[in-house]
């Protein structure tokens, strides 16, 4: 069975210019998380979202970032306009809407931003 | 200025030792604890999970210790293969309606063979 499917693996882009990360979550799950690693910051929570809704986006860094869930299969973490200090991976993970909380990542999307 | 990342903490075992990795977490509220494994290049994978009420939960070569009187976590490797060489991630989450992950720094954990 297929896991948490992220897209592009890897984006370079000119600051400016603005990128839309995709993500499908596991189907059958109820929640998605978008994080951001760098070396700085490690890994840090930027938005989740439970049955579609965004739930809490206290870790959005600033008004550039926005991000979607249209449907129960799909959502997308925007940049715009970009800037060089976007650059990180950034990671896409789901879960389940039971009792256990274990979040199931994809292999993320390495994005520089020149 | 020169840019400073996070400084991993870093266990160098020999292949076929025992490791043990330790993370001490923050919020005595917490109830449910996972560990991940981060290969370079690739998202963290589930390893094992323990919730408040165990102070132990054995796996395949893996076992979990929690200490909640000490706030500490610990992962035990038997027999560590080359292959277990990545960095590793301890996450606390509380309980109620919250759901967020909070992760640790991390540990490398580099196998010699």
């Amino acid at each position: 069975d297929a896991g948490v499917i992220q897209s592009p693996r890897h984006e370079v882009t000119e600051m400016g210019q603005e990128v839309t990360l995709r993500c499908k979550p596991i189907s059958g799950h109820d929640y998605l998380f978008w994080y951001r690693q760098t070396m700085m910051r490690g890994l840090e929570l930027l938005i989740y979202f439970n049955n579609n809704v965004p739930i809490d986006d206290s870790g959005m860094p600033e008004d550039r970032f926005s991000a979607k869930m249209p449907n129960a299969s799909f959502s997308t973490l925007k940049i715009q306009p970009s800037e060089p200090r976007d650059s990180a991976v950034y990671f896409c993970a789901s879960r389940t809407g039971g009792g256990l909380r274990t979040q199931y990542f994809g292999p993320g999307t390495r994005l520089t931003v020149l | 200025g020169e840019s400073v990342g996070l400084h991993l903490p870093t266990l160098s075992v020999q292949e076929g030792d025992n490791s043990i990795i330790n993370c001490a977490y923050s919020n005595s509220a917490s109830d449910y604890f996972i560990w991940y494994k981060q290969e370079s290049g690739k998202g963290p994978q589930f390893i094992i999970d323990i919730r408040s009420n165990m102070d132990k939960r054995q796996g395949q070569r893996v076992t979990v210790l929690l200490n909640k009187t000490v706030k500490h976590l610990s992962l035990q490797i038997a027999a560590t293969q080359p292959g277990d060489s990545a960095v590793y991630f301890c996450a606390e989450t509380l309980g109620g309606a919250t759901n967020k992950l909070i992760f640790g720094t991390g540990t490398l954990l580099a196998v010699q063979p």
